[in-house]
């Protein structure tokens, strides 16, 4: 079974831009969750979506949004890029939204904002 | 209160040796407490998991301590080897929420 991939795997932006992010789940998993990681912050929760619903949001300004398909891929959207968004984002997949269902992640994206 | 501290940020060990790292937690709502393993180039991957009910799970050469009155746990890797060499993190989570919080990693090097 195929794990879950991160398209692009790099990208490099400027100030203001936007841009979109797109992860593809493990086939079946129907829960996707969004992580930043940078170094010293670890990894912190942006969203999570199950069924196409947002369930769940971190502490992150409006900038960052993100969608879930009904065939459970989803992307996440950065308007207005900033300096401070340079970091990898991780998407995660499972089963089912119910902890402890054990949660995948694919490789990351690296995002540069310059 | 949502907060997972983790120490230490890194760790140098030799082959064969105990490795261990701390992680602490405040709200007392988490109910789930995974560790991930992640290698350069990749996502973190799932290691090992506790839930509060048990004080202690092992899983070959890793092991989860927990102590729920301190709010801490610590995962003990024996006999470390090169291979063993990644970045780990714990996190926590409460059931009702789906939503993990992680700690800011420690870089594992464990020498030959």
């Amino acid at each position: 079974k195929a794990g879950v991939t991160q398209t692009p795997r790099y990208l490099i932006k400027t100030r203001g831009q936007q841009v979109t992010l797109s992860c593809s789940p493990i086939s079946g998993h129907r829960s996707v969750s969004w992580y930043q990681q940078t170094p010293g912050q670890g990894l912190q929760f942006l969203f999570e979506y199950f069924s196409e619903t947002q369930r769940n949001k971190g502490n992150f300004p409006g900038r960052f949004s993100g969608r879930q398909f009904s065939n459970s891929r989803s992307e996440m959207n950065v308007s207005t890029l900033e300096l401070g968004d340079s970091a990898l984002y991780l998407c995660a997949s499972s089963l089912t939204p119910v902890v402890p269902d054990t949660q995948y992640f694919g490789p990351g994206t690296r995002l540069t904002v310059l | 209160q949502q907060q997972v501290k983790q120490s230490p940020q890194s760790l140098i060990v030799q082959k064969g040796g105990i490795s261990i790292i701390n992680c602490a937690y405040e709200n007392t709502a988490f109910d789930y407490f995974p560790w991930y393993q992640q290698f350069p180039g990749k996502g973190p991957a799932l290691l090992i998991a506790i839930r509060p009910d048990v004080s202690e799970k092992k899983e070959g050469r890793f092991t989860i301590s927990f102590n729920k009155s301190a709010k801490q746990f610590s995962l003990h890797i024996m006999d470390s080897q090169p291979g063993d060499s990644a970045t780990y993190f714990c996190a926590a989570s409460d059931s009702g929420t789906y939503k993990y919080i992680f700690g800011t990693g420690t870089r594992l090097k464990v020498l030959a």
